[in-house]
């Protein structure tokens, strides 16, 4: 079955922009995570999203924000762009919340000028 | 706060020989592990698992072991091959609380060399 899909693979964004990134989760999986990786930090878990509810945040700032629908497809959207901002975000889905193995798509990198 | 730690960034290690990969954690509510591999520009990939009433989980070439007492766990990787080298993380979760999202470690990268 086809995996967690996230678009677009590439993006450039000016500061102040605003973006939204787009995850496909896999078929049944209702449960999808965003991450952001950036040298050095690893993966920061940024939300996660069950049944079209947000179960979880990390720690960052309001300018990030997600959301699920009814179809598990989750967007995730970064206001006011910053160029630390530039980073890879990855989506993950299982089928229940952090329940056991979690798929990661190939993400998305952004890059912020 | 870094609940899960890689302490060493990056690891290199000859072709056939045994890759061992370590991973602490401090929060005592994590019950459950998972080792990923990552390539650039890719998204991590899972590996195996462990849950924390076992000491020991082994699939093919990978073994991951739980030492609680310690929070410690590694990955072992026997014999290492060329297209092992990769970027490894370690994660955990919990059931409750401040564990009850998945946490990764900052990674170690592996070499494996010919």
């Amino acid at each position: 079955k086809a995996g967690v899909t996230q678009t677009p693979r590439y993006l450039i964004k000016t500061r102040g922009q605003q973006v939204t990134l787009s995850c496909s989760p896999i078929s049944g999986h209702r449960s999808v995570s965003w991450y952001q990786q950036t040298p050095g930090q690893g993966l920061q878990f940024l939300f996660e999203y069950f049944s079209e509810t947000q179960r979880n945040k990390g720690n960052f700032p309001g300018r990030f924000s997600g959301r699920q629908f009814s179809n598990s497809r989750s967007e995730m959207n970064v206001s006011t762009l910053e160029l630390g901002d530039s980073a890879l975000y990855l989506c993950a889905s299982s089928l229940v919340p952090q329940g056991g193995q979690t798929f990661f798509g190939q993400g998305t990198r952004l890059t912020v000028v | 706060d870094q609940q899960v730690k890689q302490n060493s960034p990056s690891l290199s290690v000859q072709e056939g020989r045994i890759s061992i990969l370590n991973c602490d954690y401090t929060n005592s509510m994590f019950d459950y592990f998972l080792w990923y591999k990552k390539y650039p520009a890719e998204g991590p990939t899972f590996l195996i698992s462990i849950s924390s009433i076992k000491d020991k989980n082994e699939d093919g070439r990978f073994t991951v072991f739980l030492n609680k007492s310690a929070k410690h766990l590694s990955l072992h990787i026997v014999p290492s091959q060329p297209g092992d080298s990769a970027v490894y993380f370690c994660a955990a979760t919990g059931r409750t609380g401040t564990a009850s999202k998945l946490t990764f470690g900052t990674g170690t990268r592996l070499q494996v060399t010919l």
